[in-house]
């Protein structure tokens, strides 16, 4: 079993819809999570950081933590074109000396005009 | 200011060839990470160098070799390119080992046939 799982999609939505993306996780000590947004032929950006649980929201963006689950949900609402590109959920312990990231595989979102 | 930049971006080689990717940050971060990134396994640490003059082995170190040589430049050498070295390279640059904001260059695409 992967310590994180992602499903690939492609999760393909109409323009304005709400799209909820997720990640599972089985390492309890995770504590940062992370979402990044990469385009096709570029590198990931960070979208979205949270520390332990709860809720954060930028703009049109949630991210959501349910550390008792070991899940965790990036929310975009009002979803545009230029939304679709591939969503990378990715976390990290607190353990000393643990630098390691471990990355979802991606989701591939396309939001249709 | 540029961020991070990687040179090559594309590259094709056979196998035994050897090559090196460079990797450079303009933002004064500390610590610099290199990944790979395969269709299904999402993105694995190769090596990473915490601070100038260190470096450590990730994931999958096997068959590559990094050297810091100042604090913008982190570069991956392939001494023997295989097959299975084929894949989507990426750099990337925090802060600190502690940051979680880990900014990634555009990647080099790189086939070894």
């Amino acid at each position: 079993q992967k310590e994180v799982e992602q499903d690939p999609g492609p999760l393909s939505v109409p323009e304005g819809a709400i799209v909820s993306l997720n990640c599972t996780y089985s390492n309890s000590a995770f504590q940062y999570f992370m979402w990044y947004r990469q385009y096709s032929r570029k590198g990931p950006e960070l979208l979205m950081y949270t520390y332990s649980s709860g809720n954060k929201e930028d703009g049109r963006f949630t991210a959501q933590v349910d550390k008792s689950s070991k899940y965790i949900s990036l929310f975009i609402r009002d979803s545009q074109p230029s939304d679709s590109a591939t969503y990378l959920c990715a976390m990290k312990s607190d353990a000393s000396g643990t630098y390691k990231y471990i990355f979802g595989t991606g989701t591939r979102l396309k939001v249709l005009a | 200011n540029a961020g991070v930049t990687q040179t090559p971006k594309f590259q094709v080689l056979k196998t035994g060839q050897s090559m090196t990717l460079q990797c450079a940050q303009d933002m004064n971060h500390n610590s610099m990470y290199w990944y790979r990134q395969d269709p299904g396994m999402g993105l694995r640490l190769i090596y990473y160098s915490a601070s100038e003059g260190t470096t450590d082995k990730g994931e999958v170190p096997n068959g590559y070799n990094v050297s810091r040589l100042n604090k913008r430049e982190f570069s991956l050498r392939l001494e023997s390119a295989a097959p299975s070295q084929t894949s989507v390279y990426f750099c990337a640059s925090s802060e600190s080992e502690a940051r979680d904001t880990q900014y990634f260059g555009p990647g080099t695409r790189l086939t070894v046939l």
